[in-house]
């Protein structure tokens, strides 16, 4: 079975243009989720997403946002885009995103904001 | 607010050596917890997870992590490293949403684990 993909793997941008990245979850998989990961910061959850539905929110500002289509893929857009946005964005796939259930991680998006 | 600590930021261990990372978590509700490793460029691999039953966890590449309630720890174990065992480990939990769904992970900062020859 194939695992999580995520595209682009590497983009630059400059402050203030949006970014749309994107991820395929495990065939079957019907959760996704969005991760963001700094030096500074570390590891934090962005968002969850189950059958097209955000049923979970990090702590994160409007400008990050995302939607799931009906094959369960995944994509995750930043408007507006600051210094501070360049990460990893990983993004993690589970069957139903169930507490406890394994999620399976991408190889995540490298952002960095010029 | 749920948290992990992971006290030690870099470890560095001979090969054949044991290891063991700490983890601390704090989490109101019964936890799940797991212990993820994450190789240079590279997105997360899960190591091994705990939910209940049985406190001592088995995983792959022949890590082990007990879980210890009274003390909130979930340390991971092996008992002799191998140089491909470099790499950052962390160790995440997370648990049953009031609503339903995934509760998204808490992670620690991790541990960049470093192996000498």
């Amino acid at each position: 079975k194939a695992g999580v993909t995520q595209t682009p793997r590497y983009l630059i941008k400059t402050r203030g243009q949006q970014v749309t990245l994107s991820c395929s979850p495990i065939s079957g998989h019907r959760s996704v989720s969005w991760y963001q990961q700094t030096p500074g910061q570390g590891l934090q959850f962005l968002f969850e997403y189950f059958s097209e539905t955000q049923r979970n929110k990090g702590n994160f500002p409007g400008r990050f946002s995302g939607r799931q289509f009906s094959n369960s893929r995944s994509e995750m857009n930043v408007s507006t885009l600051e210094l501070g946005d360049s990460a990893l964005y990983l993004c993690a796939s589970s069957y139903s995103g169930s507490s406890g259930e394994t999620q399976y991680f991408g190889p995540g998006t490298r952002l960095l904001v010029l | 607010a749920q948290s992990v600590t992971q006290p030690d930021i870099h470890i560095t261990v001979s090969e054949g050596a044991s290891l063991e990372l700490r983890c601390n978590y704090s989490y109101g509700a019964t936890p799940y917890l797991f212990w993820y490793v994450q190789s240079p460029g590279q997105g997360l691999q899960l190591l091994l997870k705990y939910f209940s039953g049985d406190t001592l966890v088995q995983g792959i590449k022949g890590f082990e992590a007990e879980f210890k309630r009274s003390q909130s720890s979930f340390n991971l174990r092996k008992p002799s490293v191998h140089w491909s065992d470099a790499a950052e480990y962390f160790c995440a939990v997370g648990g049953l949403l009031s609503g339903g769904g995934a509760d998204g992970l808490t992670f620690g900062k991790g541990t960049h684990l470093i192996i000498q020859p």
